[in-house]
């Protein structure tokens, strides 16, 4: 299975910020990653598919890029609905789709 | 308006089986996209259990192949997962989720990303 590593585990931002995450795959899975963002109590939401295409109704302050095995989300000014955990995922090889084991942001 | 509502038991014995349907209300399961099962232990990631199609077709977890079933009721709009041997490493939040889908020359075909979810429930399996 393919695993996946996201940096940093956590870390404190404040409203209006530029932040970035990082996910890593354990081998190449071309740009088959996609993003979630999950809030306390609530499902994951699809932020980002393919990498770097942003799911319909998201806000565009949120990007994806990269591809082979490292890949970056950026949330450009940080609003303060964004203080959330977020996951990655691959889908290039299955089974198992597989997740990173998520990014907290929180209030500074 | 497409949803997705889990329900069963919120509590297993170890060793019993867990049981859990979703049923989806403003589209019909018949129509296409495949799926599927995540779960997420409290205060921990995210874990994909399988995904199903209308016409059957599974795909599974290979950590947990040997111990999960995912069925699929056209009739009534459902899908189900039961898992089998419970510990208390299965107690999570189970979501059931739809598969993104994207349009093959047959129909919708497995993307392996998920943009619609249930609201999840939690199942505890404890004595």
């Amino acid at each position: 299975a393919i695993r996946m590593t996201q940096s940093p585990s956590s870390f404190s931002a404040s409203t209006g910020d530029r932040v970035t995450i990082t996910c890593r795959a354990s081998q190449g899975i071309s740009s088959y990653l996609a993003w979630y963002q999950q809030k306390p109590g609530k499902a994951p939401k699809l932020l980002i598919y393919a990498a770097s295409t942003l799911q319909s109704g998201v806000p565009s302050r949120f990007s994806g890029s990269g591809s082979g095995t490292d890949f970056t989300l950026t949330i450009s000014c940080l609003q303060s609905e964004d203080f959330a955990t977020y996951y990655c995922q691959q889908y290039y090889s299955y089974p198992p789709f597989t997740f990173g084991p998520g990014t907290k942001v929180d209030i500074k | 308006q497409v949803q997705l509502q889990e329900s069963g038991p919120g509590l297993v014995k170890p060793s019993e089986t867990l049981s859990l349907t979703c049923t989806v209300s403003g589209y019909s399961i018949s129509s296409g996209y495949y799926w599927g099962w995540i779960r997420q232990p409290p205060g921990k990631g995210l874990e994909w259990i399988g995904s199903i199609y209308h016409s059957g077709s599974t795909y599974y977890n290979p950590s947990l192949k040997s111990r999960v079933t995912i069925s699929v009721d056209t009739s009534k709009n459902q899908f189900s997962l039961k898992l089998s041997s419970v510990t208390a490493a299965d107690t999570a939040v189970y979501y059931c989720a739809r598969d993104a889908g994207i349009n093959g020359d047959w129909g919708l075909i497995l993307t392996g990303y998920f943009d619609l979810w249930g609201r999840g429930t939690l199942v505890t399996v404890s004595s």
